[in-house]
């Protein structure tokens, strides 16, 4: 089945820093999300983005699906984006393949 | 889009006993999907459930452990039977009709 990478696996900053984390997959995809899991366990749809860029707010991805990887940009960073990161491809229906997530920690 | 809920949000049971969790969305939907995270880990893909038909299973799970119901287009039960501590883990259910959404989750405690 496709393989999805996600690097850095962990990641500590200042708040008001900058940061990018990769998404690598091994296969074309249908759908590619990335998602930000509170503390609370709960997924939060940051981007659906199968190709293209995106921008909300502080925060922007961008997916090269000729390349399979995706891109996602956090600026400014706060406090509150500390949690884990995922991005999770789907090839058919929205059965959705997850990476082993990169932990972000935004320090004051 | 589409809101997904669960219940219950968590609970805590005793091993040999099984705990049935259900999702249910706020449009139809042809396929839903359930998910394990177990401590420190990322989702993996338990099942897909169509409406009318046997779910799929993948690989590592099996319908003895999981069975799973999909009675109408908007709703899903998950069981998790025969519990051991193993099974301590979040589960989660999924839908969308582009873009997959999740439920909040079912925080399983099992002693």
């Amino acid at each position: 089945g496709i393989q999805v990478e996600q690097s850095p696996p962990d990641l500590i900053l200042q708040e008001g820093a900058n940061s990018t984390l990769r998404c690598n997959f091994s296969d074309s995809v249908n759908n590619l999300q990335w998602f930000h899991q509170n503390p609370w366990g709960q997924l939060i749809n940051l981007f659906y983005i199968p190709s293209g860029t995106k921008q909300n707010g502080r925060l922007s991805a961008t997916t090269v699906a000729t390349e399979r990887y995706s891109l996602l940009y956090i600026s400014s960073s706060q406090t509150t984006d500390s949690g884990v990161y995922f991005c999770a491809v789907g090839e058919n229906n929205n059965d959705m393949r997850f990476g082993a997530g990169t932990r972000l920690t935004v320090k004051p | 889009s589409a809101v997904i809920s669960q219940k219950p949000s968590r609970d805590i049971c005793q091993r040999g006993t099984s705990l049935t969790i259900q999702c249910q969305v706020d449009s139809q939907v042809t396929m839903m999907f359930w998910y394990r995270q177990q401590p420190g880990q990322s989702l993996t893909l338990i099942a897909t459930a169509n409406q009318g038909s046997e779910a799929t299973y993948e690989s590592g799970f099996v319908i003895d452990k999981f069975p799973i119901s999909r009675p109408n287009l908007t709703f899903s039960t998950l069981t998790v039977s025969n519990m051991s501590p193993e099974d301590s883990s979040i589960y989660l259910c999924s839908a969308g009709h582009v873009e997959a959404f999740f439920g909040q989750g079912t925080r399983l405690t099992v002693v």
